[in-house]
């Protein structure tokens, strides 16, 4: 079975521009998350997807948007890039359908670089 | 808010026992996990461990939890070099998302 893919692997942008980050997670996994590892914050949760619905948001300006799609594919946008946001961003699947996380696994990582 | 501590290093010979240590603070926590990351890669999850067992074992991998006192503890039997990653602990509680700790860099000497 194919693990969680995120595309694209690597991306630079400029101050102001925006981005849109994919995830296909691991098939029959319906609950997609995504995270944002930097060294100074380490990681944290952005927000989580479930059957097209966001159930659960992170502490992040209104900025960091996402959505999920029928096939429970999702993408996140960043728009109005800062510095600061540059960062590996994570997403992981699960099985779990409510009520508990359940094993979550993780993609390769898309890693940001805002110049 | 949920807070999960650990030790930001540790150093083992190879072949030695490795343990990598974890507190949090969420009470509500159901699972509680270890992850690896090697460098420029996503996180690999190890093991994890439901809040009603005491311990999980799988292959070189032990998982203590102390709920009482809610520690968590790696054992890695046998460190080989690969071994060589940062090691994450992460708690989920009743919101459905991961509390990571700050991660523990694992050195293996030869």
């Amino acid at each position: 079975k194919a693990g969680v893919t995120q595309t694209p692997r690597y991306l630079i942008k400029t101050r102001g521009q925006q981005v849109t980050l994919s995830c296909s997670p691991i098939s029959g996994h319906r609950s997609v998350s995504w995270y944002q590892q930097t060294p100074g914050q380490g990681l944290q949760f952005l927000f989580e997807y479930f059957s097209e619905t966001q159930r659960n948001k992170g502490n992040f300006p209104g900025r960091f948007s996402g959505r999920q799609f029928s096939n429970s594919r999702s993408e996140m946008n960043v728009s109005t890039l800062e510095l600061g946001d540059s960062a590996l961003y994570l997403c992981a699947s699960s099985l779990a359908s409510s009520g508990t996380t359940g094993e979550q696994f993780f993609g390769p990582g898309t890693r940001l670089t805002v110049l | 808010g949920e807070d999960v501590e650990q030790s930001l290093f540790l150093s083992v010979r190879e072949g030695d026992s490795s343990v990598i240590n974890c507190t949090y603070t969420d009470s509500s926590s159901t699972y509680l996990y270890w992850y690896k990351q090697e460098p420029g890669a996503g996180l690999q999850l190890l093991t994890y461990i439901f809040s009603n067992m005491d311990m999980k074992q799988d292959q070189r991998l032990t998982v203590l939890l102390n709920k009482k006192d809610k520690h968590l503890s790696l054992r890695i039997a046998d460190t080989q070099t690969g071994d060589s990653a940062i090691y994450f602990c992460a708690e989920a509680g009743s919101a459905r998302q991961l509390t990571f700790g700050s991660g523990t860099q694992l050195t293996v000497l030869p």
